[in-house]
């Protein structure tokens, strides 16, 4: 099992659209976690990162499920500029290295 | 400005030989990190270092090596050993458990 799981999509949807993403991990003891967007050819950057309460960021909002163990971002009212791909990026322990999933590919059309 | 610096954007390689991709930040982060991308695919680790004169292996390390001589510094060498370098290859530093920051990679080709 990889340490951490994404549907690589592609997602395509309309403008104004609700879609949502979800990655699983697989270590439980993990410390913390993110989500990244990174354009065609370009770094990634981060979106958010994701608290234990969950948190919400204008149309994005991120959640996490400790007890299945994974994370989920939504995005609200899709807008052309959100077609990029999503990272999901978690931590395994105090430091150390971050684990990044394989990416989810979102398109929104018009 | 604050921030970390890759360079260069774009390097050819020919067979055989070993490369140097440079990697330095500004923003007094501890880790570093080097990862690995090929088209359409996730970022793959390299290697990293969370202190000065440390550095462990990631998933991906067979045919590469690192230094962190100085705190700024995380120079990544490919070297003839790696059968299949062409790649889009991103650094990255953090403090603590907070989020990562980028570079903006280079493109390495063997030609």
């Amino acid at each position: 099992r990889k340490e951490v799981e994404q549907d690589p999509g592609p997602f395509n949807v309309p403008e104004g659209a609700t879609v949502a993403f979800n990655c699983t991990y697989s270590n439980s003891a993990s410390q913390s976690f993110f989500w990244y967007r990174q354009d065609c050819r370009k770094e990634p950057k981060l979106l958010m990162s994701v608290y234990s309460s969950g948190n919400e960021d204008g149309r994005f909002t991120a959640q996490l499920n400790r007890a299945s163990q994974y994370i989920s971002l939504l995005i609200r009212d899709s807008k052309l500029s959100d077609s990029a791909t999503y990272l999901c990026v978690v931590n395994p322990y105090q430091g150390g290295k971050l684990i990044f999933g394989q990416g989810t590919e979102l398109s929104v059309k018009p | 400005d604050g921030g970390i610096t890759q360079s260069p954007k774009y390097l050819f390689r020919k067979e055989g030989q070993n490369v140097t991709l440079s990697c330095e930040q500004n923003l007094n982060h501890d880790a570093m990190y080097w990862y690995r991308q090929d088209p359409g695919q996730g970022l793959r680790l390299i290697y990293y270092s969370q202190i000065v004169n440390d550095f462990q292996k990631g998933d991906i390390a067979e045919g590469y090596s690192v230094s962190r001589e100085k705190k700024e510094s995380f120079p990544l060498t490919v070297t003839s050993a790696q059968k299949n370098p062409t790649a889009f290859y991103l650094c990255a530093s953090r403090f603590g458990n907070t989020e990562a920051f980028f570079g903006q990679g280079t493109r390495l080709t063997v030609v």
